[in-house]
């Protein structure tokens, strides 16, 4: 079975300094990941995916994040957070070998919060 | 290009009472997706329409839900009758057919008192 696991309810970073959501996933396949975020009072918003290729996939806003299969992990990073960085962000796996393998397993959500 | 809409945005309403939510994808996307979110926890999926045949209902909790896709069009997702379990957001999403990556509504707070 399909699941994801975002360890951290809530991540405090400085601004200018980098930033790091950690995301850990299990699958039985090959996994497609995506990270969304969900600013306040709107929608989630897609950040970025992996789904083949290179390791490290670049997204919205100077995001990027590293799949890392032996680790099982796909955390999100930023090199320098912005006050607007502030958000609520969502990891989500699909399973394409799976049934149901069009629907998203999400974490439970990240806070970020950076600070001025 | 306009996204993916949810109708309404916030619902309150009395256990045992009837809800209708309403999502509008984006134009020309055969799939639709219903998810919630109960407060703090996980989104969950809840089904799968591709155009308007539902291909997996798996996550829909119990015969209280329905939902339709008139036409292949816009969705609804009927709550008959709520009790105080189902409060959460939903969310709805929609993508091209084939298309890895689903893009999300604003979701709608449903509040059940």
């Amino acid at each position: 079975a399909q699941s994801v696991a975002q360890p951290e309810d809530q991540v405090n970073v400085a601004e200018g300094n980098p930033l790091t959501v950690k995301c850990t996933y299990s699958v039985s396949g090959n996994p497609y990941l995506f990270w969304y975020v969900q600013y306040p009072n709107r929608g989630l918003q897609f950040l970025l995916k992996y789904i083949t290729g290179d390791n490290l996939v670049k997204g919205s806003y100077g995001f990027e994040a590293e799949f890392n299969k032996s680790q099982t992990s796909f955390h999100l990073k930023k090199p320098s957070a912005l006050v607007s960085d502030s958000a609520l962000y969502f990891c989500a796996v699909r399973d394409p070998q799976s049934t149901g393998a069009n629907n998203l397993f999400f974490g439970t959500g990240t806070r970020l919060t950076v600070i001025p | 290009e306009a996204g993916v809409t949810q109708f309404p945005s916030h619902s309150v309403i009395e256990k045992g009472q009837t809800v209708t939510l309403r999502c509008d994808p984006i134009s020309g996307h055969d799939n639709l997706y219903w998810y919630r979110r109960v407060m703090g926890k996980e989104i969950k999926f809840l089904l799968h329409f591709v155009k308007e045949s539902k291909q997996d209902e798996s996550g829909m909790p119990n015969n209280r839900f329905l939902a339709e896709r008139t036409g292949g069009t816009y969705s609804t997702l009927k709550v008959q009758p709520a009790e105080l379990e189902d409060s959460g957001v939903y969310f709805c999403a929609s993508s091209p057919y084939r298309a890895d990556t689903q893009y999300f509504g604003p979701g709608t707070r449903l509040t059940v008192l």
